[in-house]
């Protein structure tokens, strides 16, 4: 079975500056997709950024780009020039190309604060 | 506007008591899940449907039912509650199950089980 590891339980930036959210995982598969969501207080899941495991570009949205590295399992979330509204939960996700059901496997999360 | 509903956003129950959560959607998507989320644990599938009467077990499907009489909705049944069941579900839709289809979701109905 698939797993994701997110270490970092709670991570701080400035307003403005720039932040890294880690994220590893587990698989024995080859073709597979990554995710990073948001979940503000407000509880709603919002898809930030995502990645297919066949492309070696990394994936970028406007102030979120990732750092896809699949050899080393790895999927970080770097944050440009944080805002406030950046502040919420941050959860990496997994799904296997291979498996019925649309399934996303979840790390952990990392809560995310924004100072001013 | 394209949405995933769910209803109740709060329920406050008792052990044992039937409680059933209702999720919709109105983008006539195929592919319907559940998810509960826990602290440290992240969201786990509980339930899946690929469409109309066809649902599968996910991670944690115990002490669960669900049903797809309609191609709309997908109800998440607790016949039995439990304290452990205590927990932020999650209803999520996507039009197929390839990679291209962003998955949906739902605001989230917090349940405390008594």
């Amino acid at each position: 079975a698939q797993t994701v590891t997110q270490s970092q339980p709670e991570m701080s930036v400035q307003e403005a500056e720039t932040v890294t959210l880690s994220c590893t995982y587990d698989t024995s598969e080859s073709d597979y997709y990554l995710f990073w969501y948001k979940q503000p207080p407000s509880r709603q899941m919002i898809l930030v950024i995502r990645q297919e495991a066949y492309k070696q570009q990394n994936a970028t949205e406007n102030r979120f780009s990732v750092n896809f590295q699949k050899a080393a399992k790895s999927f970080s979330l770097k944050i440009s020039d944080s805002q406030l509204g950046d502040a919420a939960m941050y959860f990496c996700a997994y799904r296997s190309a291979m498996e019925y059901g649309n399934k996303l496997v979840f790390g952990a999360g990392t809560i995310l604060r924004v100072k001013s | 506007e394209a949405q995933v509903t769910q209803n109740p956003r709060y329920l406050i129950t008792v052990t044992g008591k039937k409680l059933t959560v209702t999720c919709s959607q109105n983008m006539n998507h195929e592919y319907m899940s559940w998810y509960r989320q826990d602290p440290g644990l992240g969201l786990r599938q509980i339930y899946y449907s690929m469409n109309v009467e066809v649902t599968d077990k996910g991670d944690v499907p115990e002490g669960y039912k669900v049903s797809r009489k309609e191609k709309r909705n997908f109800p998440l049944i607790l016949e039995s509650p439990s304290p452990n069941q205590t927990s932020l579900y999650f209803c999520a839709s996507s039009l197929a199950g390839g990679w291209i289809d962003t998955q949906y979701f739902g605001p989230g109905t917090r349940l405390t089980v008594l």
